[in-house]
């Protein structure tokens, strides 16, 4: 079936370290986009990047959809960053379903 | 400035009654789904609409149907609550297919 595999799982980092989080994907898409849940639940859009690299201050993002994978990049990570980040991605041969993967739990120390 | 809206964003309820989970967006998008979000599986689709009088299943679609008779809203009911049903649910609304999601602020219920 359709997969979207985040990784690693969790990670913990202190603050001012720099992260790379993994997004790979089963099958095509035509778009892919980043989200950051913050500790109150809330999801927040971070890109929408159907392919190449998109940058906002010190995340940016890059996606390969003939390689069916994409990357976040956290640099200098402030305690606020901490949440857990999820892609999500609408399948073509699935009817454009948007499907997510289980996230990556990110946790930065003070 | 355009929004999602949910409510109630806290409910508790008994195991067979009827709950109604109201989706109401002003983007004027075609697109709404909801999903819901437990520990270990992350967001999982429930249905979604294309547009109005448009419904589809998605990955968990038993025990909840939805309606669309116009663009702005997306109820999700839950015909007999079950406790399996304890979640946070979600609505999103999107422009046309495979665009940018937008998400509302999560409704969380409990079914004792």
């Amino acid at each position: 079936g359709i997969q979207v595999e985040q990784s690693p799982p969790d990670l913990i980092l202190q603050e001012g370290a720099n992260s790379t989080l993994r997004c790979n994907f089963s099958d095509s898409v035509n778009n892919l986009q980043w989200f950051h849940q913050n500790p109150w639940g809330q999801l927040i859009n971070l890109f929408y990047i159907p392919s190449g690299t998109k940058q906002n201050g010190r995340l940016s993002a890059t996606t390969v959809a003939t390689e069916r994978y994409s990357l976040l990049y956290i640099s200098s990570s402030q305690t606020t960053d901490s949440g857990v980040y999820f892609c999500a991605a609408p399948f073509m041969n699935r009817d454009d379903k948007i499907i997510f993967g289980k996230g990556t739990r990110l946790h930065i120390l003070p | 400035d355009a929004e999602i809206t949910q409510s109630p964003r806290h409910k508790i309820t008994e195991t067979g009654r009827q709950v109604t989970l109201a989706c109401h967006q002003t983007w004027n998008h075609n697109n709404m789904f909801w999903y819901r979000q437990d520990l270990g599986h992350g967001l999982r689709l429930i249905h979604y609409s294309y547009g109005v009088q448009d419904t589809n299943k998605g990955e968990v679609s038993d025990g909840y149907s939805v309606s669309r008779s116009n663009t702005e809203d997306l109820p999700l009911t839950l015909e007999s609550a079950a406790s399996s049903q304890t979640s946070v649910y979600f609505c999103a609304s999107s422009d046309y297919r495979g665009t940018e999601l937008f998400f509302g602020e999560g409704s969380r219920l409990t079914v004792l």
